[in-house]
């Protein structure tokens, strides 16, 4: 099955600087993949996502990009705030039965220090 | 997206006993799944729940222990059977919507705690 690796597991930067946070996956049949934010007891929530056949997407302050040929992809956040500061789960999702199962990575706690 | 409610929204519980959580969506949708979060941990699929037919469970999960219904395309339920403190977690439905049912939109979690 699919295996998603995510570092850093902690992350820790001052306001207005950038965040970086990187995946990877072993399944090259994986053609979706989404990224949510999860604040403190709260549900995650879809913040950005990139499907195969596009390389990298911009949102405001936040960007994905994608390799496939290395099979990894990555979260990045400009002039971060500490409203930023939640956990970042990245998934790789593979189509089954007419949906896509996403499997998560571990997670990465990103902190914004004002 | 959609509009998930879950039932309830934490409980605490006796070893041995069993819990139903709910799953209500404001719109009928194709999928729903069940995933449990344990304390700092990620997000881990327990079974897809699906409409008309018995639950399809991931490895380390089985119906005996985490009973699913499906009734209809807008409710579902996942039981905790027979709970030991390990079950401790939150439990989360999702829903896939989109052309594709490729996204998945999450319901605000049931915090449960067994002693």
């Amino acid at each position: 099955g699919e295996n998603v690796e995510q570092h850093p597991s902690t992350l820790s930067v001052q306001e207005g600087d950038s965040a970086v946070i990187k995946c990877t996956y072993s399944d090259s049949a994986s053609n979706y993949f989404p990224w949510y934010k999860q604040e403190l007891g709260k549900r995650p929530q879809l913040i950005i996502d990139i499907r195969s056949n596009v390389g990298e997407k911009k949102d405001q302050r936040i960007a994905v990009t994608l390799n496939k040929t290395a099979k990894h992809f990555s979260l990045h956040i400009t002039e971060t705030q500490p409203e930023d500061s939640a956990v970042y789960f990245c998934a790789a999702s593979i189509a089954s039965g007419g949906s896509y199962i996403p499997t998560f990575g571990r997670g990465t706690s990103l902190i914004v220090h004002p | 997206s959609a509009v998930i409610s879950q039932k309830p929204s934490r409980d605490i519980c006796q070893r041995g006993t069993s819990l139903t959580i709910q799953c209500q969506v404001d719109s009928q949708v194709t999928m729903m799944f069940w995933y449990r979060q344990q304390p700092g941990q990620s997000l881990t699929l327990i079974a897809t729940a699906n409409q008309g037919s018995e639950a399809t469970y991931e490895s380390g999960f089985v119906i005996d222990k985490f009973p699913i219904s499906r009734p209809n395309l807008t409710f579902s339920t996942l039981t905790v059977s027979n709970m030991s403190p390990e079950d401790s977690s939150i439990y989360l439905c999702s829903v896939g919507r989109g052309s594709s049912t490729d996204t998945q939109y999450f319901g605000p979690g049931t915090r449960l705690t067994v002693l």
